[in-house]
């Protein structure tokens, strides 16, 4: 069981806009602005797209976005394209002796 | 170019050793939060380990007290001793740099992975 909680799949229609949600406690999510976001193609490196809760890197696009409310922070993409099809982690800093926690993952399909 | 490159993979039995290395190029790892980050097959993605810019190292309560992490300065490579291996610890080890101000996992360069597989 992950520790940090991400539904199994969303789903959206190109031009669409979908959020995942990622659920922990105040120990990651909710104590702290250290929430990231991955994008991972199949068989590829996870990708960073969001860092510091909604923070983009350079040549992420705009089209994606994040955000949290107590202990739940959101990943939202605008404008959905085929390509955006992938899996998607969030992970946070904790104060627990892990460190590093990551959520489950979240199937993004492109209908 | 900015890039890590993983090597050291392969079939072990349990109980056995491997030690994966992870070439940077393109920045200095002494001056970063390096980790490692494992993915079993069919599975999400795990954290294991970091060494901080100060040296400082950091294990995740499954493979404590059996991998160590650690660097060459002068071949700029980080490295993960991996000892005892058990079946669950079969995966994709990714090594991968943060890019955070502080140690917050933030992993914005990532290596292409290396394949451990555990079994007799």
């Amino acid at each position: 069981q992950s520790a940090l909680t991400q539904p199994a799949s969303v789903s959206g229609s190109p031009g669409q806009s979908i959020t995942i949600s990622c659920t922990g406690t105040s120990s990651d999510v909710g104590g702290y602005n250290y929430v990231s976001w991955y994008q991972q193609h199949p068989g590829k490196a996870p990708k960073l797209m969001i860092y510091e809760v909604s923070n983009r890197p350079s040549g992420v696009s705009n089209r994606f976005s994040g955000s949290k409310s107590g202990n739940t922070a959101s990943l939202t993409i605008s404008g959905l394209q085929a390509e955006d099809e992938a899996d998607y982690y969030c992970s946070s800093y904790t104060s627990s002796s892990t460190y590093v926690v990551f959520g489950g993952g979240t199937k993004l399909t492109v209908l | 170019e900015v890039q890590l490159v993983e090597s050291g993979g392969g079939l072990v039995q349990p109980g056995g050793s491997l030690r994966l290395s992870c070439a940077a190029s393109g920045f200095t790892v002494s001056s970063n939060y390096m980790s490692w980050v494992r993915q079993a097959p069919g599975k999400g993605l795990e954290w294991v380990s970091v060494i901080y810019s100060g040296g400082s190292t950091y294990y995740a309560d499954s493979v404590k007290g059996r991998f160590t992490i650690s660097r060459d300065n002068s071949k700029n490579t980080l490295y993960l001793q991996m000892n005892s291996l058990r079946a669950e610890d079969t995966a994709v080890y990714y090594c991968a740099r943060d890019c955070g101000s502080y140690y917050e996992g933030a992993f914005d360069i990532w290596g292409q992975g290396t394949m451990v597989t555990v079994s007799s």
